[in-house]
């Protein structure tokens, strides 16, 4: 069974930083494409990044480029992804996504159960 | 950024019910589209992709098609199960883009 456990969450000022993790189990990890998808509260679904299957690509939203950074442990079968300089509009439930392609951001047939990220002063 | 628009933001119908879910993107995409169904307090979960290939174990009454800019999404018979917000994504080269939503409920 496939199961993707994010953590990291929680309130934090704006213009600070956390970092999320989401552990992955019951898929071949490394073979695989992960994203983050966002949802601020009672909003949509929101692209925020992916990372292909062995890190060597990156691929950001632009309204995260520079302040963002995924990154991959294929050894602890864990993505991450950094967050700085936060601001109010980056408050959000973020998910973690297993796409269905190796090398770069496709569909997703698996999620997370989400991680709240509330910025404020 | 290819941006994804879709319609109604909202309906309600009956059980029983044929219901239509579009989803227009601003440049041509092929067929890399998919949906997805939150129903509410829950995590997304794919239903279609490739524009109308279902996703396994999802019931045959969704069913989607399309290509290039405009694509749907139909269930042929609404049930009290799919009350949920429905959304269409693009895929493939560029920025990851979802539609903004459709928040389908039982009159």
């Amino acid at each position: 069974e496939v199961q993707l456990l994010e953590s990291g969450g929680g309130l934090v000022q704006p213009g600070g930083s956390l970092r999320l993790s989401c552990a992955a189990s019951g898929f071949t990890f490394s073979r695989f494409a992960m994203s983050w998808v966002r949802q601020a509260p009672g909003k949509g679904l929101e692209w925020v990044s992916a990372i292909g299957y062995n890190g060597g690509s990156t691929y950001y939203a632009n309204f995260v480029k520079g302040r963002f950074t995924i990154s991959r442990d294929n050894s602890k079968n864990t993505v991450y992804l950094q967050m700085n300089s936060l601001r109010a509009g980056d408050t959000a439930v973020y998910y973690c996504a297993k796409d269905t392609y190796s090398s770069s951001p496709f569909y997703f047939d698996y999620w997370g159960q989400g991680t709240l990220v509330t910025v404020s002063s | 950024d290819i941006q994804m628009t879709q319609s109604p933001s909202s309906l309600s119908a009956s059980v029983g019910d044929r219901v239509t879910i579009t989803c227009r993107a601003s440049q041509g995409i092929t067929n890399y589209l998919a949906w997805y169904q939150q129903k509410p307090g829950k995590v997304p979960k794919l239903l279609i992709y490739g524009a109308s290939t279902l996703q396994s174990g999802v019931p045959s009454r969704f069913s989607g098609s399309g290509s290039g800019t405009d694509f749907t999404l139909t269930i042929s018979s609404l049930q009290p199960e799919d009350v949920a917000t429905y959304y269409c994504q693009k895929y493939g080269s560029g920025p990851q883009t979802f539609g903004q939503g459709t928040k389908v409920e039982i009159k």
